[in-house]
């Protein structure tokens, strides 16, 4: 049973730092793409970052490029998102995701909240 | 564009179809056949239920299906049962490096 389940979401003040991370179980990580999408209070969901299968390809979305940076270690089969100079705005549920094709996230996790307040 | 276009609501009653229409552009749902669709209840994770336009993952039911016309995808639930009811979005890549893809703002669906 494919398992994705995330941790370190918390609050945290305007400027600081979280490093969310994502076990996964149950199917060959190094195998997928692996995302971050988010999701704001009242807002609609929101691709955040992806990692190639190896970890040497990453993209971005432009709000959080120079901020966050998304690492794998498939030999822990764990996925990070380290945000660093976070903003009133960041705050969401974060959750990984597992690609199927392009586009396509056949598995999710239950979200960590990451909370950015004063 | 950033966002895809979902109706807020729709509803049906036991046994009859819907279908929840999504909308995008010629840069992103009419570019490419790679528009997925989710189903996520209160507090649970999205499930996936259609990808590349029209596919089903193993233990979908057929009841769920997908098309595509040029810049629109939809989802048509068929024979609605109480367990539909949900939320449901869709998702379209877009081949561009700094948003890798783009989410609907979902549908309620509301089984009567």
């Amino acid at each position: 049973e494919v398992q994705l389940v995330e941790s370190g979401g918390g609050l945290v003040q305007p400027g600081g730092s979280l490093r969310l991370s994502c076990a996964a179980s149950g199917f060959t990580f190094s195998d997928y793409w692996m995302n971050w999408v988010r999701q704001a209070p009242g807002k609609r969901l929101e691709w955040v970052a992806n990692v190639n299968e190896d970890g040497s390809v990453k993209k971005y979305v432009d709000s959080v490029r120079g901020r966050f940076t998304i690492s794998r270690d498939n030999a822990e089969n764990s996925l990070y998102l380290e945000m660093n100079s976070l903003r009133v705005e960041d705050t969401a549920v974060y959750y990984c995701a597992k690609a199927k094709t392009a586009g396509t996230f056949d598995y999710w996790g239950q979200g960590t909240l990451a909370t950015v307040s004063s | 564009q950033s966002a895809l276009t979902q109706p807020a609501s729709v509803s049906g009653s036991p046994g009859q179809s819907i279908t929840i229409s999504c909308t995008g552009t010629s840069s992103d749902v009419g570019a490419y056949n790679f528009v997925s669709w989710y189903q996520q209840h209160p507090g649970k994770a999205p499930k996936l239920i259609i990808y590349d336009v029209s596919n089903r993952p193993s233990g979908v039911p057929d009841r769920f299906s997908g098309s595509k016309s040029g810049n629109t995808a939809s989802l048509t639930v068929s024979g609605l049962q109480a367990e539909d009811e949900a939320d449901y979005f869709c998702v379209s890549y877009t081949g561009r490096t700094n948003l890798d893809v783009i989410f609907g703002g979902g549908t309620k669906l509301t089984v009567l």
